[in-house]
C-alpha cells in the first residue's frame, strides 16, 4: 500500500462550480498536511498548510483534515479558470524533513 | 519578495555531457532539497541538505551529485546525463520549524539531446 494515495483525474468542472480534492494515507505517524498548486511548467505553489484535524479557511480555499479516517480534503469554492492547474497533497512525518506526494489531480475549470 | 530562485529554467545538454543546476534563496532557511519530477507524476526527492549535512536518497543514482558552499546556495550537478534524466528539476527549502512547509523554485526543466 502507497503512503498516500490521490486519484490522479482527470477532474473537469464548469466555472463556479464547487470542486473537491481528496488524499489518503496509510500512516498515523503522518502529522502536517499540505496541499500545493502547480500550473504548468512552474514549480509547486503552497496553497494550505495544517497539522491537527478540522477545517482551515483561507478564502476560496478549504483545507480538512480527518486524522482518524487518515483523509484530507480541498475544497475550492465558486471555481475560476484560473483555478486549473495540478494539486498536490503532501504530508510529513513528525520530526522528518521530507514530504510524500500524492500524484496529483489534475483540474480544468471551463468558462 | 523572499525567494527560491532557479537558473536557468530551461536547460538543453548533450547525451553524457556533465551540467549543472543552480539554486539560491533568500529566505534564510536551513533545510535545502533537489526533486526530481517527470511529466505527469509527483516530484520525486533526490537528496537534501539540513545545513552542511548531506542527506541522500537510496534510490537516488550514483550520476547525481549535489554541492552547498553556503546558505544561499545550492547546486545539483548530473555527472554524464542519460535520456531518462529528461525532467523537471525542483529545489525546495524549509525551516528548522516543523510547522512551517516546503516552499518550492520555479524548477529548470532539462533536457537531453
Amino acid at each position: 500500500q502507497k503512503e498516500v494515495e490521490q486519484d490522479p483525474g482527470p477532474l473537469s468542472v464548469p466555472e463556479g462550480a464547487i470542486v473537491s480534492l481528496n488524499c489518503t494515507y496509510s500512516n498515523s505517524a503522518f502529522q502536517y498536511f499540505m496541499w500545493y498548486r502547480q500550473y504548468s511548467r512552474k514549480g509547486p505553489e503552497l496553497l494550505m498548510y495544517t497539522y491537527s484535524s478540522g477545517n482551515k479557511e483561507d478564502g476560496r480555499f478549504t483545507a480538512q483534515v480527518d486524522k482518524s479516517s487518515k483523509y484530507i480534503s480541498l475544497f475550492i469554492r465558486d471555481s475560476q479558470p484560473s483555478d486549473s492547474a495540478t494539486y498536490l497533497c503532501a504530508i510529513r512525518k513528525g520530526g522528518s524533513e521530507k514530504l510524500v506526494f500524492g500524484k496529483g489531480t489534475k483540474l480544468t475549470v471551463n468558462p | 519578495d523572499a525567494m527560491v530562485i532557479q537558473n536557468p529554467r530551461y536547460q538543453v545538454t548533450q547525451f553524457g555531457k556533465p551540467v549543472t543546476l543552480s539554486c539560491s534563496q533568500t529566505l534564510n532557511h536551513n533545510v535545502m532539497y533537489w526533486y526530481q519530477q517527470k511529466s505527469s507524476q509527483a516530484p520525486k526527492l533526490l537528496f537534501h541538505y539540513y545545513d552542511k549535512d548531506f542527506n541522500n536518497e537510496a534510490d537516488t543514482p550514483d550520476n547525481f551529485q549535489s554541492r552547498r558552499p553556503n546558505t544561499s546556495f545550492c547546486f545539483l550537478d548530473i555527472r554524464s546525463p542519460g535520456l531518462g534524466d529528461a525532467a523537471m528539476y525542483l529545489c525546495a527549502t524549509s525551516s528548522r520549524d516543523p510547522h512551517q512547509p516546503q516552499h518550492f523554485g520555479d524548477g529548470t526543466r532539462l533536457s537531453i539531446l
